[in-house]
């Protein structure tokens, strides 16, 4: 069983619909809960970052931390097809420096005209 | 903020060469950097950690004689594919993450990769 589990998608919405992107985890010494976007041929870039449970937003994103089920998600709100591209998850356990983190397989979104 | 460069964006070379990437932290200092290979629709995996001044940590499975990694500067990392063969063609990322302004961020920011072809 892999320490992090996310559907690979791909995953096809409309135009300014809710997204939501979700992963499964075994490890309960994780803490840091870390959402990146990677368009095709780049680098990821940082999209959300939580510590512990709770739910955190940031424009038309949220992300949401559930510990006690070991399950996150990011909701994606009115879609635009600028949001399109591979998303993963990524968490570490931090122990005071930086720390290696450990990725999701990714799921690809689509949004459509 | 949080700019991480790489270089070359994409090199094809010859098997049996070497090829040498290097990552830059552009507007804070990375105490740490990490280097990852990405293959077609899959995830990132991990190769090596490298704290600036010391030797990098490889993970488990990568050599640490061909995939050799220098971190001399709190701004700079660079990766080299040594003798490379046609299965070390991949996507190359690293990431760095290190003290911003007056205080220290432990975030991983990524660059935006190298393309590895090896004929």
């Amino acid at each position: 069983q892999k320490e992090v589990e996310q559907d690979p998608g791909p995953l096809s919405v409309p135009e300014g619909a809710i997204v939501s992107l979700n992963c499964t985890y075994s490890n309960s010494a994780f803490q840091y809960f870390m959402w990146y976007r990677q368009y095709s041929r780049k680098g990821p870039e940082l999209l959300m970052y939580t510590y512990s449970s709770g739910n955190k937003e940031d424009g038309r994103f949220t992300a949401q931390v559930d510990k006690s089920s070991k399950y996150i998600s990011l909701f994606i709100r009115d879609s635009q097809p600028s949001d399109s591209a591979t998303y993963l998850c990524a968490m570490s356990a931090r122990t005071g420096t930086a720390s290696k983190l450990t990725f999701g397989t990714g799921t690809r979104l689509q949004v459509t005209l | 903020g949080a700019v991480v460069s790489q270089h070359p964006s994409w090199v094809i070379c010859k098997s049996g060469t070497s090829v040498k990437i290097e990552c830059r932290s552009l507007d804070f200092q990375a105490t740490t950097m990490f280097w990852y290979r990405q293959f077609p629709k899959q995830s990132l995996m991990l190769m090596a950690t490298s704290n600036e001044g010391s030797k990098a940590t490889y993970e488990q499975g990568v050599e640490k004689d061909k995939f050799l990694i220098n971190h001399a500067s709190l701004t700079l990392s660079t990766l080299t594919v040594t003798s490379a063969h046609p299965e070390d063609s991949s996507f190359y990322i690293c990431s760095a993450a290190g003290g911003m302004g007056q205080g220290i961020t432990y975030e991983q920011y990524f660059g935006p990769g190298t393309r590895l072809t090896v004929t």
